[in-house]
């Protein structure tokens, strides 16, 4: 149990193009889902963590208006990336949280911006 | 802030050699500690915990203790298999009532190999 989907799992997008990504917890309800983003051979950071029908709170330095995250139900949180440019390039990784118990993450989403 | 140091990798053993991957934490109040493993390709996947002070985690032969006074969570297996090969990420997260809650801040990750 406790499965989280990511779609696409890669996608390659002309520099100035938005992108969305996906993320479904497929067998809990997911009250919170953080979105992260990992650079090679880096750590993961926390880019920004969301309730099903509130707006997301964002970490220090990561642009709202570039990173748009709806959670729209229990099931599924969207990550768009807007007007992506060249260091937009990363592995993104969601995760849901069904309660105060532990995170469940997601394969992650290799994003290329040409 | 809170903040993990692992350490530096990559580290690379021959199977069924003794593992030790060093962590170190610095936080407010008693966070809950955690190992993460990446296998390539894949997303992380929760490998053992530990929520108060001298708790062990233990999965998979992989054990880590909860030393407060050493603020440490080091994690250990006796004998590696080449299935082990894999990226490990220690992790805290804050104890609850703060406004970091639930958020998780991870380690820079270590890479291990591990060679028949």
């Amino acid at each position: 149990g406790a499965v989280v989907s990511q779609h696409p799992s890669r996608v390659i997008c002309k520099s100035g193009t938005s992108v969305k990504i996906e993320c479904r917890s497929l067998d809990f309800q997911a009250t919170t889902m953080f979105w992260y983003r990992q650079f090679p051979k880096q750590s993961l950071m926390l880019m920004a963590t969301s309730n099903e029908g509130s707006k997301a709170t964002y970490e220090q330095g990561v642009e709202k208006d570039k990173f748009l995250i709806n959670h729209a139900s229990l099931t599924l949180s969207t990550l768009t990336v807007t007007s992506a440019h060249p260091e937009d390039s990363s592995f993104y990784i969601c995760s849901g949280q069904p309660g105060p118990y532990e995170q469940y993450f997601g394969p992650g989403t290799r994003l290329t911006v040409t | 802030g809170d903040s993990v140091t692992q350490m530096e990798g990559p580290v690379t053993l021959s199977e069924e050699a003794f593992l030790t991957i060093n962590c170190t934490y610095t936080a407010t109040g008693y966070p809950s500690l955690f190992w993460y493993v990446q296998y390539p390709g894949e997303g992380l996947q929760l490998l053992l915990k530990a929520t108060k002070a001298d708790d062990k985690g233990s999965n998979k032969g992989f054990e880590a203790t909860y030393r407060k006074e050493t603020t440490s969570f080091h994690l250990e297996k006796g004998s590696v298999q080449v299935s082990d090969s894999a990226v490990y990420f220690c992790a805290l997260r804050a104890n609850a009532g703060g406004t970091s809650y639930g958020k998780l801040t991870f380690g820079q990750g270590t890479i291990l190999t591990v060679h028949p």
